[in-house]
């Protein structure tokens, strides 16, 4: 079955860039025609959505981040990837990767999730 | 401030059914069948338990159910046990460009 796993620094500087990995296993990223998203989730708070990318790398991003936020994928890894920049103590926040619903409108949950890495910003 | 309201606490006691509501606009729970439901134990990632308003994934108890109601969606969980003590998030997908908001999250209390 399909695995999620996050990747990346727990720790960064503020104004600095926040980058992280997720690593797909047990199945290929290219397979099924998905989305693939960031959901992040501050200490004590609730989610929020922060982007997704599909497979020809289009991506769709939080209006409230999109300035700050770029995400690619490579499928030669199996992983998919997200960059916030100019980081505050707001970033602060356990970042998940999930697999998204397909481009067809299908599947349209997070189905599967990764275990979730806590990032946190402080100089 | 969550884009989908839920209320912020609900109780139970072992056996009994809760309900917990979701409420959004036009542009996502009332404008699509695209609602989801989601469980969270403390420092674990959440858990898919209802999507598309209705069904339960594999593996979900039946003891989970969703409905939906113009712009109100709803988990029902009967037979409450000790372990669906949890916090439970709403999903929607909407017609903006955020394409997806959560609600702020409901805590369950099994008494």
């Amino acid at each position: 079955q399909v695995q999620l796993q996050e990747s990346g620094p727990g720790l960064v500087k503020p104004s600095q860039t926040l980058s992280l990995t997720c690593t797909v296993s047990g199945g290929s990223i290219t397979s099924g025609r998905y989305y693939w998203s960031w959901i992040r989730q501050p200490a004590g708070k609730g989610l929020e959505w922060v982007g997704r990318i599909y497979l020809s790398g289009s991506t769709h991003y939080n209006p409230s981040l999109k300035s700050r936020v770029t995400m690619s994928v490579d499928t030669s890894k199996n992983q998919f990837s997200l960059w916030l920049t100019s980081v505050t103590a707001a970033d602060t926040a356990v970042y998940y990767c999930a697999r998204d619903g397909t481009d067809l409108l299908t599947e349209l949950a997070f189905h599967i999730w990764g275990q979730g890495t806590l990032v946190t910003v402080s100089s | 401030q969550s884009a989908l309201t839920q209320p912020a606490s609900v109780s139970g006691s072992p056996g009994q059914s809760i309900t917990i509501s979701c409420t959004g606009t036009s542009s996502d729970v009332g404008g699509h069948d695209y609602v989801s439901w989601y469980q969270q134990h403390p420092d674990k990632a959440p858990k898919l338990m209802i999507y598309d308003v209705v069904n339960r994934p594999s593996g979900v108890s039946n003891r989970f159910s969703g409905s939906k109601s113009g712009n109100t969606a709803s988990l029902t969980i009967s037979g409450l046990q000790a372990e669906d003590e949890a916090v439970y998030y709403c999903s929607s997908y909407s017609s903006s460009s955020t394409f997806w908001v959560f609600g702020g999250g409901t805590r369950l209390a099994v008494l």
